[in-house]
């Protein structure tokens, strides 16, 4: 069976501050996807990233950016100078390759304060 | 790339009736699926919507309280039966089209 943990539950940070969320992941599979969304106030899912198993080269894109590590199954976020808007709840997800049946960890909130 | 659209947005609805949700997508996705958010909780998987056949619940979820139907590869609706206050959530329809898309999800708030 699938596993996402996300063992921080809520983080609260200065803005400019930097602040990375974890995500620890379980999978028999080989073949897989991970992502990572944000879900503010509003309610609706927005898309930050996806990671294919094979690829583990770091990404940035702008103040974000991704660490992933297959050996301690590991696909952590980083905002860079955190702004008051990037506050939210942001979840990891697993996906098995071609299926699209997403594992959701329970989430982080995170917290910007001005 | 596919975009998803959600009907209604948001409802308000007594104990003990139905809703039906819809769901369209712009593109023939591979695959749809139904999530369920608690509040304040994660996204929990529902079922996989199978054009053309019954849909496939995962454990804790049956085909009485949540039938589903996709008789295409670009139109599924789930129906939320018999509700109860426990069954206020956001429900959020996803395709899967070489990645995952998610709809802007439907709030539901039984009284």
């Amino acid at each position: 069976a699938q596993k996402v943990t996300q063992a921080q539950t809520e983080i609260s940070v200065v803005e400019k501050e930097d602040v990375t969320l974890d995500c620890v992941y379980e999978t028999r599979d080989t073949t897989y996807y991970l992502f990572w969304y944000k879900q503010p106030p509003s309610g609706e899912l927005v898309f930050l990233i996806r990671r294919n198993s094979f690829d583990e080269q770091n990404e940035i894109s702008g103040r974000y950016s991704w660490n992933f590590q297959k050996s301690t199954s590991s696909f952590n976020f980083t905002i860079t100078a955190s702004q008051v808007v990037d506050s939210a709840v942001y979840f990891c997800a697993l996906s098995e390759t071609n299926a699209g049946k997403s594992t959701f960890g329970d989430g982080t909130t995170l917290t910007v304060k001005p | 790339s596919a975009v998803i659209s959600q009907k209604p947005s948001r409802d308000i609805c007594q104990r003990g009736t139905s809703l039906t949700i819809q769901c369209q997508v712009d593109s023939q996705v591979t695959m749809m699926f139904w999530y369920r958010q608690q509040p304040g909780q994660s996204l929990t998987l529902i079922a996989t919507a199978n054009q053309g056949s019954e849909a496939t619940y995962e454990s804790g979820f049956v085909i009485d309280k949540f039938p589903i139907s996709r008789p295409n590869l670009t139109f599924s609706t789930l129906t939320v039966s018999n509700m109860s206050p426990e069954d206020s959530s956001i429900y959020l329809c996803s395709g899967w089209l070489e990645t995952q898309y998610f709809g802007p999800g439907t709030r539901l708030l039984v009284l």
